[in-house]
């Protein structure tokens, strides 16, 4: 059965510091992954995707995911925290047989960035 | 350029009422979904259309639960004879491509916060 798991409820990080947001999946035949951020009430904003190709994705407001096939998992990373980052983060996956339209959504990660 | 928009962005309902939700996708786009947001937790989904067609319906929670988009633009989602468990933001999303192209990225509306009373 497809699945994603993000091992942890909330990250805390101090502001300048490397930060990381942890995503594992299991999917049928190829994973198509994708990170969103959301603030508060406001919509799903979409970071990056990896579909194919280079296992480092880059993508926006400095933001990066390394896709790692053997561990099955699509961490978040970031060199260098800003309070702003302070948000509900969500990974989602689509396997390349699955059969139906939806993506399946991780529970999300709370990241909170102490000054 | 304009994202996708949704109204209202806050409906408060009687248990009971009818509600009707609205999501306008951006120009052109040919897949839009509608999700289902608890507090908390990640959007589940609820339905999907290719333009006009219906082609997902299957995570509608209910016979209460009707979507529509007729000219294949603006959707409606409609809940009728609300329920408490029903409360919940929805949120609606849309993408370029067609139900072909599962690379395609979602981009999201706001959201529209249901509290059912």
């Amino acid at each position: 059965a497809q699945s994603v798991a993000q091992p942890e409820d909330q990250v805390n990080v101090a502001e300048g510091n490397p930060l990381t947001v942890k995503c594992t999946y299991s999917v049928s035949g190829n994973p198509y992954l994708f990170w969103y951020v959301q603030y508060p009430n406001r919509g799903l904003q979409f970071l990056l995707k990896y579909i194919t190709g280079d296992n480092l994705v880059k993508g926006s407001y400095g933001f990066e995911a390394e896709f790692n096939k053997s561990q099955t998992s699509f961490h978040l990373k970031k060199p260098s925290a800003l309070v702003s980052d302070s948000a509900l983060y969500f990974c989602a996956v689509r396997g390349s047989m699955d059969s139906n339209y939806q993506l399946i959504w991780g529970a999300g990660t709370k990241l909170i960035i102490k000054p | 350029g304009a994202g996708v928009s949704q109204s209202p962005r806050y409906k408060v309902a009687k248990r009971g009422q009818d509600v009707a939700l609205r999501c306008d996708p951006i120009s052109g786009h040919v897949s839009l979904f509608w999700y289902q947001q608890a507090l908390g937790q990640g959007p589940e989904f609820l339905t999907y259309f290719q333009n006009e067609a219906q082609l997902d319906k299957s995570g509608l929670p209910s016979d209460r639960f009707f979507a529509e988009r007729p000219e294949g633009s603006v959707s409606t989602l409609k809940i009728q004879r609300t329920q408490q468990e029903d409360s919940a933001v929805y949120l609606c999303a849309s993408s370029l491509a067609g139900s072909g192209d599962f690379t395609d990225t979602q981009y999201f509306g706001p959201g529209t916060r249901l509290t059912v009373l």
